[in-house]
């Protein structure tokens, strides 16, 4: 596609419930990143993938987040027993390799309540 | 551990006005430093890389410019515009990694007609 693609761009859920966010990076980008960002703040690092294997997944704040990509394109990210806690932007990025120039999509921003 | 501040969190200009904007960094053992801009409820964009050799990068209105041994970096945006008004956020790679980056918190910026 013409750039990186995050859906859905709102997702409201009740406190325990299990969510999935999707993105779809630029076409032929093989480095995929997932970052969540707080208000007020600049966006925090969660998991690299290169093709379909997680690279790096040392930014997962704990057990209940998750991330696949199956067939080195689609990512989705999921995340058990939701907390309030977890309500932030989720953004994803892609690249051609690793070091080059990164795209972000506009992201999901997710809301528990 | 590397922190990233800026500095400030906040600016308000009329149009026209030169600007300074402040990034430092603790670690100055870095591969790159990026700077990006944020409109309200979009992705980010990839301004301008300045690599560990480089001093400074030009794009534009846009000079940025890097210290790594006093570890500072500062954005000058020339005769700033109302379009110019969004969030920058500059970005340091984690050890051994380009795009695996820590951001600062970004500086919000408002020009006015």
């Amino acid at each position: 596609g013409a750039g990186v693609s995050q859906t859905p761009s709102n997702k409201v859920t009740e406190k325990g419930k299990y969510v999935e966010l999707r993105c779809d990076p630029i076409s032929g980008h093989t480095a995929l990143y997932w970052y969540r960002q707080s208000l007020g703040q600049g966006p925090e690092f969660l998991i690299y993938f290169q093709g379909t294997g997680a690279a790096d997944d040392s930014g997962l704040p704990n057990d209940r987040f998750f991330a696949v990509r199956p067939e080195g394109s689609v990512s989705t990210l999921k995340i058990q027993r939701t907390e309030r806690g977890d309500s932030a932007v989720y953004l994803c990025a892609s690249s051609s390799r690793e070091g080059n120039t990164i795209y972000f999509g506009e992201g999901s921003w997710l809301t528990v309540v | 551990k590397q922190e990233v501040t800026q500095i400030p969190a906040a600016l308000s200009v009329p149009e026209g006005e030169n600007l300074v904007l402040n990034c430092s960094f603790t670690d100055s053992a870095i591969y790159n430093l990026q700077w990006f801009r944020q409109d309200p409820g979009k992705g980010l964009t990839s301004l301008l890389l300045i690599q560990s050799s480089q001093r400074e990068q030009t794009s534009g209105r846009l000079n940025a410019s890097l210290d790594k041994s006093s570890g500072r970096s500062t954005l000058y945006i020339a005769a700033s515009q109302p379009g110019d008004s969004a969030t920058y956020l500059c970005a340091v790679p984690f050890s051994g990694g380009y795009n695996k980056l820590i951001f600062g918190a970004g500086t919000r910026l408002a020009v006015h007609p």
